[in-house]
């Protein structure tokens, strides 16, 4: 039974640029959340996807969007990165909203130069 | 409001030991406080979870304690192994899903 993945695992990116990251969350669950972690942070609550929309969404500026498709995997893109945006991004899946434990994927880590 | 403060933020725990770490949160519309463990270079993984209407859960060496009243809780590591050495976050969600962190505590555990 596959856990949540995630793709990349490492992307490396200049200021103003524009990326996409992808996740497939695990068999069974159709809720996914997207977290940013700073290193030495705790993770951060960026939003949560469930039925192709997003139900909550954390206080993260408009730069930060996401997409939830029917298969139930998601991708979170960010525009005009900043140095600030380098962090490990995760993502959490669930059976469903409100319910059940959140699974999280080993990230993919984020640099921008 | 939305805070979940944990400590400590680093434990060094001799082999047998037992480790201990403590979260505090303010908001009482949490409803649901799972302990995550990580590893360099992997994502959190579920270790254990309680609901506020329990004051203690035990799985294997893994026990929370949960004060209601005082609005904390605790994790407890029995008979703590170097393999246990990894760094432990607190959580906090509402109904939702929302998981609200602490900041981490880093454990090492001495041979």
């Amino acid at each position: 039974d596959a856990g949540v993945t995630q793709s990349p695992t490492h992307l490396i990116k200049t200021r103003g640029q524009q990326v996409t990251l992808r996740c497939s969350p695990k068999s069974g669950h159709d809720t996914v959340s997207w977290y940013q972690q700073a290193l030495g942070q705790g993770p951060q609550f960026i939003f949560q996807y469930y039925e192709e929309e997003e139900r909550q969404r954390g206080n993260f500026p408009d730069r930060f969007s996401g997409h939830q498709f029917p298969n139930y995997s998601s991708e979170l893109n960010v525009n005009a990165l900043l140095l600030g945006d380098s962090a490990l991004y995760l993502c959490a899946s669930s059976p469903s909203t409100g319910e059940g434990p959140q699974h999280f994927g080993d990230g993919t880590r984020l640099s921008i130069l | 409001q939305q805070q979940v403060k944990q400590s400590p933020q680093s434990l060094i725990v001799q082999k047998g030991g037992i480790s201990i770490i403590n979260c505090a949160y303010e908001n009482t519309a949490f409803d649901y406080f799972p302990w995550y463990q990580q590893f360099p270079g992997k994502g959190p993984a579920l270790l254990i979870a309680i609901r506020p209407d329990v004051s203690e859960k035990k799985e294997g060496r893994f026990t929370i304690s949960f004060n209601k009243s005082a609005k904390q809780f605790s994790l407890h590591i029995m008979d703590s192994q170097p393999g246990d050495s990894a760094t432990y976050f607190c959580a906090a969600a509402t109904q939702g899903g929302k998981l609200i962190f602490g900041q981490g505590t880093e454990l090492s555990v001495k041979p």
